[in-house]
């Protein structure tokens, strides 16, 4: 899996978009982004995914720049809620072993 | 939808006590199912996975072990606990629909003491 580099904190103001960044540069050609948090206490929640293109859920937005050495995830409105650790993931998907690795993560805080 | 359930949340056990924590899916079938160990201010630690019932691979040789009686159900156990067993245990699934995302339940909280 290739290595990537995330701030290890940031603060963001409620209802403010919080952009969290990511830079993967040794990204391999069938290596996909995820993003993961995890709330204090709790399990790793799924947020969103890519390859190439940029994507939207309805939790957050994925761009992706067109070398795709680095990303960037978008909460549009953050609340309160969104207060976790954020980790990039890049990897093969890799129906079996699917052992995931987590850095160490941007610690995002929402300020009222 | 699919949703998976871990339990007990937390635990206090004493050393040498047994261990069983499980861990169940509803709404798919035949999943890859995994146990992680969390512990304190580090990243996860992948313990066990199974692609199957009765398919149980070890990733780091150590006090516990793994079983998979039934498609959806996946049971962590342990003989005899030591001080070091303690962290946040973590199941997580796969399907084949799922674009090979890990959802992963609440967690459990065990200390053994």
């Amino acid at each position: 899996d290739a290595k990537t580099t995330q701030p290890p904190s940031m603060d963001c103001a409620e209802g403010r978009a919080a952009n969290l960044p990511c830079n993967h540069s040794t990204i391999s050609g069938n290596e996909y982004v995820y993003w993961y948090r995890q709330i204090h206490s709790q399990g790793p929640q799924y947020i969103i995914h890519g390859l190439k293109n940029n994507e939207t859920n309805e939790m957050a937005s994925l761009i992706i720049t067109e070398d795709r050495k680095s990303s960037t995830l978008i909460l549009p409105h953050a609340t309160l809620r969104d207060t976790a650790v954020y980790y990039c993931i890049v990897r093969v998907p890799n129906f079996g072993n699917e052992k995931l690795t987590f850095g160490t993560g941007t610690r995002l805080t929402i300020i009222p | 939808s699919q949703t998976i359930h871990q339990w007990p949340a937390t635990l206090v056990q004493p050393v040498g006590s047994p261990l069983s924590l499980e861990c169940t899916v509803e709404g798919t079938s035949n999943p890859n199912l995994y146990w992680y160990r969390q512990a304190a201010g580090r990243g996860l630690q992948l313990l066990f996975y199974s692609v199957g019932i009765g398919q149980i691979s070890s990733e780091v040789p150590q006090n516990l072990s793994a079983s998979r009686p039934q498609d959806r159900q996946f049971i962590l156990s342990s003989k005899k606990l030591l001080l070091s067993d303690s962290g946040f245990y973590l199941c997580a699934w796969t399907s084949l629909g799922s674009a090979h995302i890990q959802y992963f339940g609440a967690g459990t909280r065990l200390s053994v003491l």
